[in-house]
């Protein structure tokens, strides 16, 4: 089974903190993604990396960086959070292999950013 | 236009029925369609996939693609209430996906 385990359920930090969500694949999958959901707005990707060391920006990376240094693990930065990056977050990842790539959840962050 | 469109919700369904998802979506190179389901507070689950026009079952699910239509449903059939949740569609152009915005169901008992 296809396990991706992001570093926590629940997060709470302070306008202008710095903050580090990370998540891992023990797949060794190539492509890994980062998504924001919000009620009403569905799944809106963030950024994406297909590659170690490579990344690609999704529809809305304002506010958002990300780091790969290693293939099974891929970080989002939040550089300094504000209110309305209040949201569940969601890592996946997914294949290169022959066929459709399906992508993977994790269990998602929801961060709260008072 | 939307690239990934679902049916608006919410569906209420009794509980023994069949419940009925619609999605369309406008890129005609898509090659890759998926069905997940997404429990509140969860994150999404891939219950379904489909690439060639047809039918696909899977217990009680059965996903229908017809490309020239560009138009893919998921069936559940004999609903249960651990089928309520919400049901998102989703087409991959390229490796990345593109997401309908969900349809919740609801099964009544």
């Amino acid at each position: 089974d296809v396990k991706v385990t992001q570093s926590s359920r629940y997060l709470v930090k302070r306008t202008g903190e710095k903050v580090f969500l990370e998540c891992v694949q023990d797949m060794d999958h190539e492509n890994m993604f980062w998504y924001r959901q919000d009620p009403g707005l569905g799944l809106r990707l963030i950024y994406f990396s297909y590659d170690v060391k490579m990344k690609e920006k999704g529809d809305i990376p304002e506010g958002y960086s990300v780091s790969r240094e290693k293939k099974e693990r891929f970080s989002l930065i939040l550089e300094s959070a504000s209110t309305n990056q209040t949201s569940m977050y969601l890592c996946a990842s997914s294949s290169n292999g022959q066929g459709a790539p399906e992508q993977y959840f994790g269990p998602g962050t929801r961060l709260t950013v008072t | 236009q939307k690239e990934v469109e679902q049916n608006s919700g919410p569906l209420s369904v009794p509980e023994g029925a069949i419940a009925s998802l619609n999605c369309t979506y406008s890129d005609r190179g898509s090659q890759s369609f998926f069905w997940y389901r997404q429990y509140s507070g969860k994150s999404p689950e891939l219950i379904m996939s489909i690439y060639s026009n047809g039918d696909k079952e899977d217990g009680r699910f059965t996903a229908q693609l017809n490309k020239a239509s560009q138009y893919v449903s998921l069936l559940i059939r004999d609903s249960q209430p651990s089928d309520s949740a919400t049901y998102l569609c989703a087409v991959n152009p390229d490796y990345k996906l593109s997401f309908g915005a969900g349809t919740t169901v609801t099964v009544r008992a």
